[in-house]
This record gives C-alpha cells, sequence and structure tokens, in this order.
C-alpha cells in the first residue's frame, strides 16, 4: 500500500494568515493527489484534485501544488470558516490511501 | 446535480453481517465515466477505503479488509451496496459512499461526490 505522511497533525494560525499542510507519499503518484475539508459531522469536500486542479465552487484562497511524492496544499488569508480539518489522498492505484489528516484551529 | 444517500441498519450485533446501499440521484451508475467507492470513519479517526464498484461490475477491495467485503451495483435501480460480514466492534464508523471519476483501469480522481455518511455501531 501508499503511505501517505501528511504534516503537521494540527496547526494555530489566525484568521488572515497563510497556512502550507504537506503531503507525502511514500512512492510517486505522478499528480494523483487530492485535498479535502472535513468539519465536524460532515463529509469530506474535494477542494483540489490533480494535486493542483481546484473542485468546482472553492475559493481559489486554496491552492495546491507538487508532483512525484511531496505536495503541499496552501491556504490565503484564512477565514473563519476553513478552521476544520484536512486530509490529502492518493487516487494513483488501489487500495486508496489517506493522510492522517491534519486540524487547523483558531490561535 | 448528483446526490448520494446511504441507508441501512444503524446497529449491528458482532460476528453478524453490515449490509449498507447508496441510493445515487441526478446521474446515472451506468455512465463509464466514474467509480463507485465506499469509505468508512471511525469516531475521530481518519478515513479508510474499503472499496469501489464499476457499471460492469468489476471491484476493487483493500486487502485489509478483502476477505469480509463484497460491493455490488445494481445499474436498474441506480443503486450499489456494501456487505461486510464477521463485524466487530472494530468496524463501528461513519460509512460514506462517494464517487470519483474513472481515468483508466487502476488510476482514478478525487471523490467528488459523498453521501452524508451512515453511522453503523457493532454492539450485542
Amino acid at each position: 500500500d501508499i503511505q501517505m505522511t501528511q504534516s503537521p497533525s494540527s496547526l494555530s494560525a489566525s484568521v488572515g494568515d497563510r497556512v502550507t499542510i504537506t503531503c507525502r507519499a511514500s512512492q510517486n503518484i505522478d499528480n494523483y493527489l487530492n485535498w479535502y475539508q472535513q468539519k465536524p459531522g460532515k463529509a469530506p469536500q474535494l477542494l483540489i484534485s490533480a494535486a493542483s486542479t481546484l473542485a468546482s465552487g472553492v475559493t481559489s484562497r486554496f491552492s495546491g501544488s507538487g508532483s512525484g511524492t511531496d505536495f503541499a496544499l496552501t491556504i490565503d488569508s484564512l477565514q473563519p470558516d476553513d478552521f476544520a480539518t484536512y486530509y490529502c489522498h492518493q487516487s494513483y492505484t488501489p487500495p486508496h490511501t489517506f493522510g492522517r489528516g491534519t486540524r487547523l484551529e483558531i490561535k | 446535480q448528483v446526490q448520494l444517500q446511504e441507508s441501512g441498519p444503524g446497529l449491528v450485533k458482532p460476528s453478524q453481517a453490515l449490509s449498507l446501499t447508496c441510493t445515487v440521484s441526478g446521474g446515472s451508475l451506468s455512465s463509464g465515466s466514474y467509480y463507485w467507492n465506499w469509505i468508512r470513519q471511525p469516531a475521530g479517526k481518519g478515513l479508510e477505503w474499503i472499496g469501489r464498484v464499476y457499471m460492469s461490475g468489476s471491484t476493487k477491495y483493500n486487502p485489509s479488509l478483502k476477505s469480509r467485503v463484497t460491493i455490488s451495483i445494481d445499474t436498474s435501480k441506480n443503486q450499489f451496496s456494501l456487505q461486510l460480514t464477521s463485524v466487530t466492534a472494530a468496524d463501528t464508523a461513519v460509512y460514506y459512499c462517494a464517487r470519483n471519476s474513472y481515468l483508466g483501469l487502476v488510476v482514478s480522481g478525487g471523490f467528488d461526490h459523498w453521501g452524508q455518511g451512515a453511522l453503523v455501531t457493532v454492539s450485542s
């Protein structure tokens, strides 16, 4: 199985900050890397697919980068609605695997 | 707008089988453009992919669950289903059905539509 190592596991930031979450795959996954936002009691929502393609309806304050094994999700100008848990996910090959999540909290 | 909705018992006894159905509206399971997946999440924990089915009935399962999992599809009803046998307390979780794009026999896209989730508790 491909292991997805996501960091940090938690992050405190303030409204207006810029934050970056990273994800490393245990082998090359080209650009088959996706990012999700999950709020308590809700299903995850796709933010970014194919490493850098913004999903429909997602604000451009979210951006993704990387290829191969190293990837990043950046959120510009944090808004109150952005405080949530974020997951990376590889869709390169089954079994699909996820990072363990990054909990973004308000400082 | 595609919508997915999970349904099934919320309580299952240990050693019995868990069965869930995902009903899809606003789109057809007969479309060759998508895989149809099951994903679960224990309370307070991360996401685990269980497996997927294609319109042809072809399946892929997570090896960690493969011996206990069956995913099937009924295109006439626009539904796909999950059966997990010999459940234990470790199978207690919120179970999601989700769609992702078919990009090839192996690679696929992100999960762009999800059901709201169904909590299944394994307890006697």
